[in-house]
Formats: structure tokens, sequence, C-alpha cells
């Protein structure tokens, strides 16, 4: 079945730089994409989401890139921050089906 | 709002026992959700539930797995009989009337031994 995935298992960044979290899906039919960030012991939490229709949202701090053409997803997490060690899944809704499917995740690791 | 609550947070229990997970969603969502996450195959969708009605079980390993809602604040997974091989973490999930993202209980750590 079609599935969502991401490129890199791990991420490791120093403090205040730049974290960019990559994720690739396969679904055509997608409409919807979100990120989610779980810390150690606790469920998902919702990070930021986009349609389909659109190729940049950005929130505080974040922002999510769709390119549609290779089917790609990112994040991008601006002067990291130790509170962002987590790790970060991507998840897409399929055409009309209303559930989410998840990709793997990716753990980031924010050094001091 | 509290939030999604499970219970019981952790629960080990022995091969061939039943477990049953509890699940009380955020008031008026009506979607939700049943999650097992484990190393191996991340994050799977095992059943979900719209107005309290199973829309889609395909997710669920085996009959010894089923859910039930019986009414919009209160939800169940159980297991008959357990395995070491359910071992895992169980997320209950909801979601509001319209809504697109899903918010996430703290989850139920299954050790079955």
């Amino acid at each position: 079945g079609e599935s969502v995935g991401l490129h890199l298992p791990t991420l490791s960044v120093q403090e205040g730089d730049n974290s960019i979290i990559n994720c690739a899906y396969s679904n055509s039919a997608s409409d919807y994409f979100i990120w989610y960030k779980q810390e150690s012991g606790k469920g998902p939490q919702f990070i930021i989401d986009i349609r389909s229709n659109m190729d940049k949202r950005q929130g505080q701090r974040v922002t999510v890139l769709l390119n549609k053409t290779v089917k790609h997803l990112s994040l991008q997490i601006a002067a990291t921050q130790p509170g962002d060690s987590a790790v970060y899944f991507c998840a897409d809704r399929g055409g009309s089906n209303y559930k989410l499917t998840f990709g793997k995740g990716t753990l980031l690791t924010v050094n001091p | 709002d509290a939030g999604v609550i499970q219970s019981p947070r952790h629960e080990v229990t022995e091969m061939g026992q039943e477990v049953t997970l509890r699940c009380k969603p955020i008031s008026g969502h009506d979607y939700l959700f049943w999650y097992r996450q484990t190393m191996m195959r991340g994050l799977e969708l095992l059943i979900y539930f719209n107005n309290n009605v199973p829309i889609d079980d395909s997710g669920m390993p085996e009959d010894r797995f089923s859910a039930k809602m019986p009414n919009a604040s209160f939800s169940t997974l159980k297991i008959q009989p357990s395995e070491p091989r359910d071992s895992a973490v169980y997320f209950c999930a909801s979601r509001r009337p319209g809504g697109t993202e899903a918010f996430f209980g703290q989850g139920t750590r299954l050790t079955v031994v």
C-alpha cells in the first residue's frame, strides 16, 4: 500500500542552528499533510499543517515546504533550541480518506 | 479542556490475559482514532470511529483485537488473549467536527510478558 516515509532517521544539530527534516510520500491523492512532534513519554503533538494547494506555510519558528512534483515535504525549524529535541513525524491524508498515515519519524537532537 | 485521556498509562500483563485500554476523547470531537506505536513499525492506525460508529478497522491486526465506542465520551480497545508481540504504546486521538488535526492522548504502554 502507499505510505509516508522519511529520508533521515536521525538529525543532530547545534543549538541556534536551523534544522531541516525531510519526508517523502507516495500517495499522489494526498491533499493534506501534518507535522507532529513527539517528546519522550508523550503523545504526538501538532506542529503545523499544509494543504496540497499550497507550497509553503510558516508558523512560529517553523516552516513547511511541499513539493508535489517530487512528492516531498520538509519541516524547517529556525534557531533550534534544546526543547526542540524530539521525534518528528510527517503524516498525510489521502484524498477523501479521513485517516492519517504516519511516517516512521526522525529523531532530532539539539546539542547545547 | 483536559485533552484526550487514556488509562492506564502503563500495563504489564502475562501472555494469554485479557487487556482493556480506555480512552476519553476531547468533548465535542466526533472522530476517535486508535493507533499503535512500535520501534519497528512506527505509528499504525488500528481503527477509527465517527460519531461512535466504527468506520475503518482494516488496521486491526487480528481477531484478538476489538474496539468499541458505546458513547461519545468513551472508547475501549481490548486484546484477548494478549501475546508478547502486542507489546507497544497504544495511542488514542480525537478530532473535532470539520477539523483536520488529531489530538493525541499520552498513550498506554503495554508490556506482555
